[in-house]
């Protein structure tokens, strides 16, 4: 049951251009959404996150929209830069007596210089 | 180094060996997960616990995984005769509370020989 979905599993993007990822999800409980970016043989940092009472929130080049009656989020990156290359998940927090994070199977992000 | 800390890094086992993974949770952080990531995969809960219990399992294999946090060091990820299908990367990740932000480690690559 994959709750969390991220259909494009790879996306390449010029240097200086927006990058857009997407995820789905499909539980309408969900309230928090997080998106961690992983590069080879390191393990996921935290990006940027958005509360389900927002519909967009922004930090620096990275934006996180939020469109609810869609169950769609989709972070932006303007303009990219080659080091933005890597794995990008979100994730959703699931309460379901205990919290824990779902995430997406993941896009794997390449900016071309 | 405050952040979450795993070793070793990279594990390589015999089929019907022993794994033993380790991972010490950031400064004050109370709860600890452990996710799982095969080759091509996104990241596939296991387990969450907190110090001397363990909360959710729902993501653990029913034989030969095992997991705890004792009062006392590391959070343990233990898998008993492992076989070619384990070989994947482990992460843990740590939180202060519940549904927070979670924090990952480098992760531990196991390989089955």
């Amino acid at each position: 049951d994959q709750q969390v979905k991220q259909n494009s599993p790879s996306l390449s993007v010029q240097e200086g251009r927006i990058s857009i990822l997407n995820c789905d999800y499909t539980n309408s409980m969900f309230d928090y959404f997080l998106w961690y970016k992983k590069y080879p043989a390191e393990g996921p940092t935290f990006l940027i996150s958005i509360s389900s009472i927002k519909d967009k929130n922004e930090d620096g080049r990275f934006t996180v929209f939020l469109n609810k009656s869609a169950k769609h989020l989709s972070l932006h990156i303007v303009p990219s830069q080659p080091g933005d290359s890597a794995v990008y998940f979100c994730a959703a927090p699931r309460f379901s007596g205990t919290y824990k994070y779902i995430f997406g199977t993941g896009t794997r992000l390449k900016v071309l210089a | 180094n405050a952040g979450v800390m795993q070793n070793p890094r990279h594990l390589v086992r015999r089929r019907g060996q022993e794994a033993r993974l380790r991972c010490s949770p950031m400064k004050g952080h109370s709860h600890v997960y452990w996710y799982r990531q095969l080759p091509e995969e996104g990241l596939k809960f296991m387990v969450y616990l907190q110090k001397e219990n363990i909360i959710d399992e729902s993501g653990m294999p029913k034989e030969r995984f095992s997991a705890e946090f004792p009062k006392e060091g590391p959070s343990i990820l233990r898998i008993q005769q492992v076989v070619r299908g384990d070989s994947a990367a482990y992460f843990c990740a740590s939180s202060q509370g519940a549904g927070e932000k979670l924090f990952f480690g480098s992760g531990t690559q196991l390989s089955v020989l």
